[in-house]
């Protein structure tokens, strides 16, 4: 069974302030990570993957397979980073490429 | 391209009334998922589809059915609508099917409110 789990609902930081944005997976094969952003008003985005290894917006996520998380960092928060964030899973299997998503978690950047 | 398109954008239905929510994929893609998003919580694999065939189905009840069209648009179906049916309803499509490395783009979703 696949399964993420984003143990904060709710991160409040200062503008300029370090961001971490937790994410613990559970599934038994080789899995591809993803963060998806939700800004106000605007549809689910894709933030950045796993398979990329690539730094979007200044957020960078690490895949470390021995502690099963895919933590997303930003060093400085800016206002508009303000957003929900959802940490997904995709696994290969009988349900085709289906995302297994968190919960979510709200990170509000305050001024 | 305007992106994956849904309608309507809001519904309202009564408990056991039928519902039809439609799907236009990005131009080009194959695969067609379906997910639920209750509030306060991340969205639920309901379906996928790819070149007219189910590839994938979530655990929900046998109410909730989808079906691909040639144009590789897509419906999602759900009769017998209950009250925890209400819920925005996403739809994302794909280039491919069978790689978990494929980006799916979401939609702006349906919402649905069942009375």
């Amino acid at each position: 069974a696949q399964r993420v789990t984003q143990p904060e609902k709710l991160l409040s930081v200062f503008k300029g302030a370090p961001v971490e944005l937790k994410c613990n997976y559970s599934y038994s094969g080789s899995p591809e990570l993803f963060w998806y952003v939700q800004y106000s008003r605007q549809r689910l985005q894709l933030l950045l993957r796993h398979i990329s290894r690539e730094s979007i917006k200044g957020f960078t996520a690490d895949l470390n397979k021995g502690e099963t998380s895919f933590h997303l960092k930003k060093p400085f928060a800016q206002e508009e980073d303000s957003a929900m964030y959802y940490c997904a899973l995709s696994g290969l299997g009988a349900a085709g490429n289906k995302l297994t998503f968190g919960g979510g978690t709200r990170v509000l950047v305050k001024p | 391209d305007a992106g994956v398109t849904q309608s309507p954008t809001h519904l309202i239905k009564t408990r056991g009334q039928h519902v039809t929510l439609r799907c236009s994929p990005i131009s080009g893609h194959k695969s067609v998922s379906w997910y639920q998003q209750v509030l306060g919580q991340g969205p639920q694999f309901i379906f996928q589809y790819y070149e007219k065939e189910e590839r994938g189905r979530g655990n929900f009840p046998d109410r909730f059915s989808a079906r691909q069209f040639p144009n590789y648009s897509s419906e999602l179906n759900v009769n017998a609508l209950l009250l925890g049916d209400s819920a925005l309803y996403l739809c994302a499509s794909s280039s491919r099917q069978g790689s978990n490395t494929d980006t799916q783009y979401f939609g702006p979703g349906t919402r649905l409110t069942v009375l």
